[in-house]
């Protein structure tokens, strides 16, 4: 069976700039969650969608957004970059036991 | 809100050594608790999840306890090889709400390496 699939891997863009990450969960897992990693922050919880629908948001800003398609891939946006929000965005699918699994990630780099 | 400390933040062991690594969480309404190891630049890869109903789990040399009402849960490495070094991430995921995952509350790792 095949993984979490993230793309890009590496991303580098400027302030002000918006970027999308994609995020293709585990064949039959409904459920994708993002997150984010800082050296400073650690892994901090994003948002969560199920089955389309956006269940569960973290304490981020209205610039960080999601959406979930009908064959459960998800997609991540940010707008209006900034400095802080150079980070390693990952992504994971739930199984129908809560267990978590997670992607490679993608580097993003903010100048 | 939920706190997960994970102590000691690093730890350098030579091989072949058994280990401990600790987890602690704040709030004990938890759902599961997983633990996890990052490989430098890497995702996470999950090694054990423990059910809140659960005492302990065992996948080859690691074994994880948890003590639910304590809010303490120790990840124990048998016979350790250079291979293990990685940092080992807990987690713990608030109560079932009906379906789906919800968001993880993660401690800080601790960065273990192990020497040749």
């Amino acid at each position: 069976k095949a993984g979490v699939t993230q793309t890009p891997r590496y991303l580098i863009k400027t302030r002000g700039q918006q970027v999308t990450l994609s995020c293709s969960p585990i064949s039959g897992h409904r459920s994708v969650s993002w997150y984010q990693q800082t050296p400073g922050q650690g892994l901090q919880f994003l948002f969560e969608y199920f089955s389309e629908t956006q269940r569960n948001k973290g304490n981020f800003p209205g610039r960080f957004s999601g959406r979930q398609f009908s064959n459960s891939r998800s997609e991540m946006n940010v707008s209006t970059l900034e400095l802080g929000d150079s980070a390693l965005y990952l992504c994971a699918s739930s199984s129908r036991r809560n267990e978590q699994f997670f992607g490679p990630g993608t580097r993003l780099t903010v100048l | 809100k939920q706190e997960v400390t994970q102590i000691p933040a690093a730890l350098s062991v030579p091989e072949g050594e058994n280990l401990v690594l600790n987890c602690s969480f704040t709030d004990s309404a938890i759902y599961n608790l997983q633990w996890f190891r990052q490989d430098p630049g890497k995702g996470l890869t999950s090694l054990l999840l423990i059910q809140s109903s659960q005492r302990e789990q065992t996948s080859g040399r690691l074994n994880a306890s948890l003590d639910k009402s304590s809010g303490r849960s120790t990840l124990y490495i048998a016979a350790s090889q250079p291979g293990d070094s990685a940092t080992y991430l807990c987690a713990v995921s608030p109560p079932w709400s009906g379906g789906g995952a919800d968001g993880l509350t993660f401690g800080k790792g601790t960065h273990l390496i192990i020497q040749p």
